[in-house]
């Protein structure tokens, strides 16, 4: 079965900080990954999603994600974050390998980013 | 854009009660898909539906629950005897094709309270 872990429970940044989220994932065969994004008091929105190819892939709203197959991480970074950019951030996970589409969420991080 | 729709938003229900929670998921998807969040905790993965059975079902979905499509547009979700525990939010998705590895499209939830 996979698992998701991501490090940072909550993370609080300026406006115009950088940002780096971790997420780390445990499964034996070939997975999908996502990143999505859940504003106050609205549903969980696709940020980005890697399913093979170039392992740097970008999203919405200058969101960016890098998949490093050997450390199973697939961090999610922003150069420089907006107040608007306050939301939980799930990362998860579908395996390649099985025909049910059953998605694996991290726990979440919430960021606030003070302006 | 097409999106996925709940109905109702919120749902109040005392313990011991049936309740059913309806989704109408973009109309040319074919996966099906119900996740929770309990307040506070992570988005986890219920059951997955195509062509008209269960895929996949986590064992959070036991006897109590069950889902189906009763017509050609909606996904319901029936809890049958409520308990407390079962307060949370619901997240209905879809997804395209007979690849389960698509992207799943959430729709806003139905926060589910039960007394």
């Amino acid at each position: 079965a996979q698992s998701v872990s991501q490090h940072n429970h909550h993370v609080i940044l300026s406006e115009a900080a950088s940002l780096e989220l971790g997420c780390n994932y445990s499964y034996g065969g070939t997975v999908n990954l996502f990143w999505y994004v859940q504003y106050p008091g609205q549903h969980l929105q696709l940020l980005l999603k890697y399913f093979s190819g170039d392992p740097l892939v970008k999203g919405i709203k200058g969101f960016e994600a890098e998949f490093i197959k050997s450390k199973f991480s697939f961090n999610l970074r922003k150069p420089s974050v907006q107040w608007s950019d306050t939301a939980e951030y799930f990362c998860a996970v579908n395996a390649q390998d099985t025909n049910a589409g059953k998605s694996t969420f991290g726990d979440g991080t919430t960021l606030t980013v003070k302006p | 854009e097409p999106e996925v729709t709940q109905t109702p938003s919120h749902q109040v229900t005392q313990m011991g009660q049936e309740v059913i929670l309806r989704c109408v998921p973009i109309s040319n998807h074919l996966y099906f898909y119900w996740y929770r969040q309990i307040l506070g905790q992570k988005v986890e993965f219920l059951v997955s539906f195509y062509n008209n059975e269960i895929s996949e079902k986590s064992e959070i979905f036991d006897d109590q629950f069950s889902v189906e499509r009763p017509d050609g547009s909606n996904f319901t979700l029936k809890i049958r005897s409520t308990k407390l525990e079962d307060s949370a939010m619901y997240f209905c998705a879809s997804s395209e094709g007979t690849d389960p590895t698509n992207t799943q499209y959430f729709g806003p939830g139905t926060r589910l309270t039960v007394l």
